[in-house]
């Protein structure tokens, strides 16, 4: 068990929709990164947080969107849903300022766009 | 592009013999790597790392390799497990940017024979 939770573990829904992941970083890791591994591909990186306040961009479409609260919970919001969206996201922490920046993933959630 | 490159989506190997997992990566910013495995359903797994300023990082049965001319690096299992049938994710990131996201390849598929 890496410490992350992440809620809900499957999500089905229908084109068009908009949907909510929430995860839950490591006890005092400060920093939440989401990724979207998607059929036959590595995970990409999608958005960075760190203590309330985005840090880095990757590949996230317009449509998608996160926060970090203030408990340190972040939410990753997807919305007009296309089939293609369909994958595993996953969530992961660290703590700020490591040298070795080791982070630690949660267990994903499965979305499915039909 | 693809900065990180597992080029073999699989490997088997027979039980006590060593397991060798290769990872190119292009962009020279990169200076710390990481390996994580990853069983079905379930997320990444942090195993093991190292930093540019080293060539080798040992750790039990797991040794990591780092050929920084080449843009290389292996991780060695010895001697491999049926226990160590996984997924195994090399990762690499640029510290100097700031954020610490990690750049995934695709993946190899271990498969430990008994």
């Amino acid at each position: 068990d890496s410490g992350v939770t992440q809620t809900p573990k499957h999500l089905i829904t229908a084109t068009g929709q908009r949907v909510t992941l929430r995860c839950s970083p490591r006890s005092g890791d400060l920093s939440v990164y989401w990724y979207q591994q998607s059929l036959d591909q590595g995970l990409q990186f999608l958005i960075q947080y760190y203590n309330g306040e985005e840090r880095a961009k990757g590949n996230i479409l317009e449509r998608f969107s996160a926060q970090q609260f203030p408990d340190l919970h972040s939410e990753l919001n997807l919305s007009s849903l296309e089939l293609g969206d369909s994958a595993l996201y996953f969530c992961a922490s660290s703590v700020a300022g490591s040298t070795y920046n080791e982070q630690f993933f949660g267990p994903g959630t499965r979305l499915t766009v039909l | 592009d693809q900065q990180v490159k597992q080029n073999s989506p699989s490997l088997s190997v027979q039980e006590g013999r060593i397991s060798i997992l290769n990872c190119d990566y292009t962009n020279s910013m990169f200076d710390y790597f990481l390996w994580y495995k990853k069983y079905p359903a379930e997320g990444p797994t942090f195993l093991i790392s190292i930093s540019s300023i080293k060539d080798k990082n040992e750790d039990g049965r797991f040794t990591v390799f780092l050929n920084k001319s080449a843009k290389h690096l292996s991780l060695h299992i010895v001697p491999s497990q049926p226990g160590d049938s996984a997924v195994y994710f090399c990762a690499a990131s640029n510290s100097g940017a700031g954020s610490y996201q990690l750049t995934f390849g695709k993946g190899t598929k271990l498969s430990v024979i008994p």
